[in-house]
């Protein structure tokens, strides 16, 4: 079965320092994979997806970036954060090929809660 | 005016009530809609999609309306475990063009 994890869960940053979150997929190949941010009372705001290996779609301006080293890892990183980064970050990927969830269905990992201080 | 907006709530309803929420969206060439239920400081996870024609899942209704570009959900007989952020989704052709709107937040009291 198809499972997406990411982590670190919970984290806590002093302004200016770097950020690394980590996802990665098991149980399929060559998934859509996504990250999302949802801010305090706010709906989730697409970041990046990934088709594949090395491509990246920003979705919006900001201080982050995203890497896909693997076929089923998506990295999320920034250099120096903001305190505007502070969020509810989580990775996702596509179902709806191969059986797996409905078409347009979106499984998601547990997530990460940033907080920038 | 946002893409996609619904009714923040919060909804506190007694168990066994009945309960609505809407959606509406904004874009035209929206293709396909769903629900999604969040748990507190929980991910996202797919309630339901919703069909042109409307679609029953258990006490769970979902419906759309093109014309007037809204989408509702309908919770009957209410469960304390239904207490949950309810999130409308609305699709323009790709995953990458899914936007979900901030949630209404149901409580269910005993």
């Amino acid at each position: 079965s198809q499972t997406i994890h990411q982590w670190p869960a919970t984290l806590v940053q002093p302004v200016g320092s770097p950020l690394s979150l980590e996802c990665t997929v098991e149980g399929t190949s060559n998934p859509n994979l996504y990250w999302y941010r949802q801010a305090a009372g706010r709906g989730l705001q697409l970041l990046f997806y990934s088709v594949g290996i090395g491509q990246i779609s920003s979705e919006v301006p900001q201080n982050l970036s995203a890497s896909r080293p693997q076929d089923r890892q998506f990295i999320l990183s920034s250099k120096k954060l903001l305190l505007s980064d502070s969020g509810f970050y989580l990775c996702a990927w596509k179902g709806g090929l191969a059986g797996v969830g409905r078409t347009g269905e979106l499984f998601f990992g547990e997530g990460s809660r940033l907080t920038v201080l | 005016r946002k893409e996609v907006e619904q009714d923040p709530g919060p909804f506190n309803v007694p168990e066994g009530a009945t309960v609505a929420f809407n959606c509406t969206y904004s874009n035209s060439a929206s293709q396909s809609f769903f629900w999604y239920r969040q748990d507190c400081r929980k991910e996202p996870k797919l309630l339901m999609s919703v069909y042109s024609s409307g679609n029953e899942d258990g006490r769970f209704t979902a419906q759309l309306n093109r014309a007037s570009q809204y989408i509702s959900l309908l919770i009957r007989d209410s469960k304390l475990s239904d207490s949950a952020t309810y999130l409308c989704v609305v699709n323009r052709g790709s995953a990458r063009q899914l936007t979900f709107g901030s949630g209404t937040q149901l409580t269910v009291l005993p």
